[in-house]
């Protein structure tokens, strides 16, 4: 099966800039999942999709950052403005819909992430 | 709220020698625990999960409720286990919704 997709790899942009990241999960995978791992650190949950609604965003600084999954299918993430401080790996993920507590037939697949430097 | 704490940011064993990677929880609840592993220039990957009860490339997990931990063992580690490994936590969020929290990783490097 075709993974998790992502793009770009890299990018490097100045501070106050705007950036985006594109990610496309895995077919039938009703599940999205955008994480933030600083170097150093593990991943950390921005924001979670089930579909195309939002179930999870607690952690996701929305004075700068967005994302969206309007089709329930691919999501975009944007940050605007950017600071130093956003300079991470974002991770995106999928799974199975129904996350029901003790399943273990809904694993997250992980994409090769975007690499962002803000300068 | 869910912790998850990984001791040991590096981690140097010889190969064949055992290998234990430690991973200590707080949840007030039932957690599921998994381990997550990343070999270089890799993407992230599920290695194993505590319902399972398994052993995965030669890896076994016990979730030990009173200690809260969760430690990975591997009795003969091999060069080719040399990699970043994040264990994890995942919690009911709200309603039917859950949310998997990971620790900083352990980086293992098995020498020859």
């Amino acid at each position: 099966e075709a993974g998790v997709a992502q793009s770009p790899r890299y990018k490097i942009i100045e501070k106050r800039q705007s950036v985006a990241f594109w990610c496309n999960p895995i077919s039938g995978h009703a599940t999205l999942y955008w994480y933030q791992q600083i170097l150093g650190q593990g991943p950390k949950l921005l924001i979670q999709f089930q579909n195309n609604g939002v179930v999870d965003d607690s952690q996701l600084p929305k004075d700068r950052f967005s994302a969206e999954r309007l089709k329930g299918v691919d999501s975009t993430l944007k940050i605007q403005p950017a600071k130093l401080e956003d300079s991470a790996v974002y991770l995106c993920a999928s799974s199975l819909g129904g996350q029901t507590f003790g399943s273990y037939n809904s694993p997250l697949h992980f994409g090769n992430g975007t690499r962002l430097t803000v300068t | 709220a869910q912790r998850v704490t990984q001791p040991e940011k590096l981690l140097s064993v010889f190969k064949g020698a055992p290998v234990e990677l430690k991973c200590n929880y707080s949840y007030s609840g039932s957690p599921e625990l998994f381990w997550y592993v990343q070999y270089s220039r890799q993407r992230l990957q599920l290695l194993l999960r505590h319902i399972s009860r398994e052993s995965i490339k030669g890896f076994t997990a016990d979730l030990n409720k009173g200690e809260t931990s969760f430690h990975l063992k591997k009795p003969f580690a091999q060069e080719e286990d040399s990699a970043m490994y994040y264990c994890a936590l995942r919690r009911r969020s709200g309603g039917s919704n859950y949310k998997l929290t990971f620790g900083k990783g352990t980086l293992l490097t098995v020498n020859p």
